[in-house]
């Protein structure tokens, strides 16, 4: 069964803009992911946040976790056109053996 | 080097063909996985193995068979291919150790005619 789901399904903004993505799971997690996919390649992994933190940085992305509400935002800052990708967030409660996959959302930054 | 490597990248067939998937990690990693994307992008996870041994099917037909020689293989196998086995599949492996980001191949966009 789906896990995580993404909010917004698609977004568009123009280079320079922020990009906000959010994500709802359903039972206790390990851990929560967010990847990107650039269209034709495999998963690449942006940033892990673990449910005892609350919010983690990574260069230009920002990722909050709420487990009381069960959700998760990802904020792209300043975005570029090589942001152009689709972003999956993604949830483990097994200690690594079953990660699953939310729907994702497909962002659109225009030059 | 490539870290996870999966071949062919494209397989073309006939509709109650046999065809495989392989797929190989050179990251020294204990866990490996194959996930299904279906064209609408969804990712689902089809079975997760650790050390050689099966840990995840997630209630896939029995015409999928994973098999996994050794902790840097995993391969796919699939009889009697069916029209909506269309997809791509993506092998991907994790230390299984406590971090478990995941490291993904390329995929196998496999379509049946």
């Amino acid at each position: 069964s789906q896990q995580g789901e993404e909010d917004p399904q698609a977004l568009s903004i123009q280079e320079g803009e922020n990009a906000t993505m959010n994500c709802s799971y359903k039972t206790s997690i390990n851990n929560l992911q967010w990847y990107r996919q650039n269209s034709g390649r495999g998963l690449v992994h942006l940033i892990l946040i673990r449910s005892n933190e609350r919010e983690k940085h990574s260069g230009r992305l920002r990722v909050t976790l709420d487990t009381s509400k069960k959700s998760s935002s990802l904020l792209i800052t300043a975005s570029r056109a090589a942001d152009t990708a689709s972003y999956f967030c993604a949830t483990d409660s097994t200690g690594g053996f079953k990660t699953i996959f939310g729907a994702g959302t497909r962002l659109f930054v225009k030059a | 080097d490539t870290a996870v490597s999966q071949t062919p990248k494209y397989l073309v067939t006939q509709m109650g063909n046999d065809k495989s998937i392989k797929c190989e990690q050179n990251l020294g990693h204990d866990t490996m996985y194959w996930y299904k994307q279906d064209s609408k992008k969804f990712l689902k996870i089809m079975f997760s193995y650790n050390n050689k041994e099966l840990i995840i099917n997630e209630t896939v037909p029995n015409r999928f068979s994973p098999k996994s020689p050794d902790k840097a293989h995993l391969n796919l196998h699939i009889n009697s291919l069916e029209l909506g086995d269309s997809a791509v599949y993506f092998c991907a492996s994790t230390t299984g150790t406590g971090d478990e980001k995941l490291f993904f191949g390329s995929g196998t966009q496999l379509s049946v005619l």
